[in-house]
């Protein structure tokens, strides 16, 4: 059965420095979400792609995060100067509809010290 | 904004029993989902449904949109199902707004 992959599983990184998280989505999927969860906290949505462009982020998003889809099969979230508070488990989810079931990829544990 | 709350927060259980987890919303959605986590974190899709009662196996969904609530039902538990149950609903665009989950543990 098709699935959402995502790596690295883990990652320590330091506080200013710059993390990639990639996912590879189902590969007939469209639609393309990052979500996080900070350890005790309930999932927060970050951003929704389609078409090649974002189409809605929420407040998290601020300008140290970005998404490509650099090949047509990866799906990246970037995070230009972590800081400690980006520590949480990131979340790719892909759908074949706009609203659809969305399928989780099994996380990124991101902590930043 | 979309308010999203579960109850209980906390549930246990014995092997054999019915379990139901209840979800409320605060405005209108297209679609409501519910969602298990394990404890490694990972998450999986079990049900979305926009009106009605959905099954699958032992377990029962059903929505009622002039309420704005849901509930997720178990019949005869198993120490398996243990894990954390999240609502959560697509508004007026697709992502998903996350309840707090409702960790169930269910004992032999």
């Amino acid at each position: 059965e098709p699935e959402v992959t995502q790596t690295p599983s883990h990652q320590v990184t330091q506080m200013g420095q710059e993390v990639i998280l990639r996912c590879v989505p189902i590969s007939n999927h469209l639609y393309f979400y990052w979500y996080r969860q900070i350890l005790g906290q309930k999932v927060e949505f970050l951003v929704s792609f389609y078409n090649n462009e974002i189409s809605e982020k929420s407040e998290i998003f601020d300008d140290q995060f970005s998404v490509e889809r650099p090949d047509g099969s990866n799906f990246t979230l970037k995070i230009r100067s972590t800081k400690l508070e980006d520590s949480a488990m990131y979340f790719c989810a892909s759908s074949a509809e706009r609203v659809g079931t969305q399928y989780f990829g099994p996380g990124t544990r991101l902590l930043v010290l | 904004k979309n308010e999203v709350e579960q109850s209980p927060q906390n549930l246990t259980a014995q092997e054999g029993e019915f379990i139901t987890i209840n979800c409320s919303y605060s405005v209108g959605i297209s679609a409501l989902h519910w969602l298990q986590q394990h404890p490694g974190g990972g998450i999986v899709s079990l049900f979305m449904l926009s009106s009605g009662k959905k099954k699958h196996g032992r377990l029962i969904a059903t929505i009622n949109i002039q309420e704005k609530h849901s509930s997720l039902h178990i019949t005869a538990s198993h120490p398996r199902d243990s894990a954390v149950y999240i609502c959560a609903v697509s508004d007026n665009t697709d992502k998903l707004i996350f309840g707090t989950g409702t960790r169930l543990q269910v004992f032999p």
